[in-house]
């Protein structure tokens, strides 16, 4: 079956320090890869997604890139902000079907 | 930006009651789903409507029914839960009926349910 794995958080960095958040994926086919973002007290909204191996999304000075050959897509950024406190949530749509799997979520906390 | 509201925001329930969720889109999609999100495990898929018919139904309890009257609108009707039905449920909206590479769906707040 499909499936995502995220590093476990909580990630915890300084404001400018570079962020990775490793998210590997599980699936037949072709899905298309997703970035989600979840603030305090909030649903969860789109942060950047990819539909092709060797895509690039990008939002908000964060990137993933879509890497079939590790099935990987993980989420980077130069320099963080406190601002960017929040959980990540990495997902998989597959060729078929309406479902979204997502991962488990990593916490990140950013400190002045 | 959110086009998905989500009422109540909060809710406590006993196990006896019955209470509704409440889902409204104003973002034109056909179709729409319940998930559950519980601490330390990822996001449930509950249920999806795709214009208005119930397309998938992931297992889950019949102590949860769905109901969805049109595109914009759905609801989660609860009826004795247990205390482990505690949890954040969100409702979500993607644009097409079917099938769709990279489709992106767009989530509510989500309410915060509490069985006692």
């Amino acid at each position: 079956g499909n499936s995502v794995t995220q590093m476990e958080g909580p990630v915890t960095l300084s404001e400018e320090a570079f962020l990775t958040i490793n998210c590997t994926y599980t699936a037949t086919g072709y899905p298309s890869l997703f970035w989600y973002v979840q603030y305090p007290g909030e649903g969860l909204q789109l942060l950047l997604k990819a539909t092709k191996a060797d895509d690039k999304g990008s939002n908000k000075g964060f990137e993933a890139t879509y890497r079939k050959e590790t099935t990987s897509f993980h989420l980077e950024k130069g320099s963080v902000q406190v601002s960017d406190s929040a959980v990540y949530f990495c997902a998989l749509s597959p060729n078929s079907g309406y479902a979204l799997n997502f991962g488990k979520g990593t916490s990140l906390l950013v400190t002045p | 930006e959110t086009g998905v509201t989500q009422t109540p925001r909060h809710l406590v329930m006993g196990m006896t009651n019955k209470k509704s969720l409440k889902c409204e889109q104003h973002l034109g999609h056909n179709a729409m789903y319940w998930y559950k999100q519980s601490a330390k495990k990822p996001l449930e898929l509950m249920f999806v409507y795709s214009l208005e018919e119930r397309v998938e139904n992931n297992s889950v309890p019949s102590r949860f029914s769905p109901e969805c009257p049109n595109s914009s609108h759905l609801f989660l009707h609860l009826h004795t839960l247990q205390p482990e039905d505690s949890a954040l449920y969100l409702c979500a909206s993607s644009q097409e009926q079917g099938a769709r590479i990279g489709d992106t769906q767009y989530f509510g707040p989500g309410t915060r349910l509490t069985v006692l």
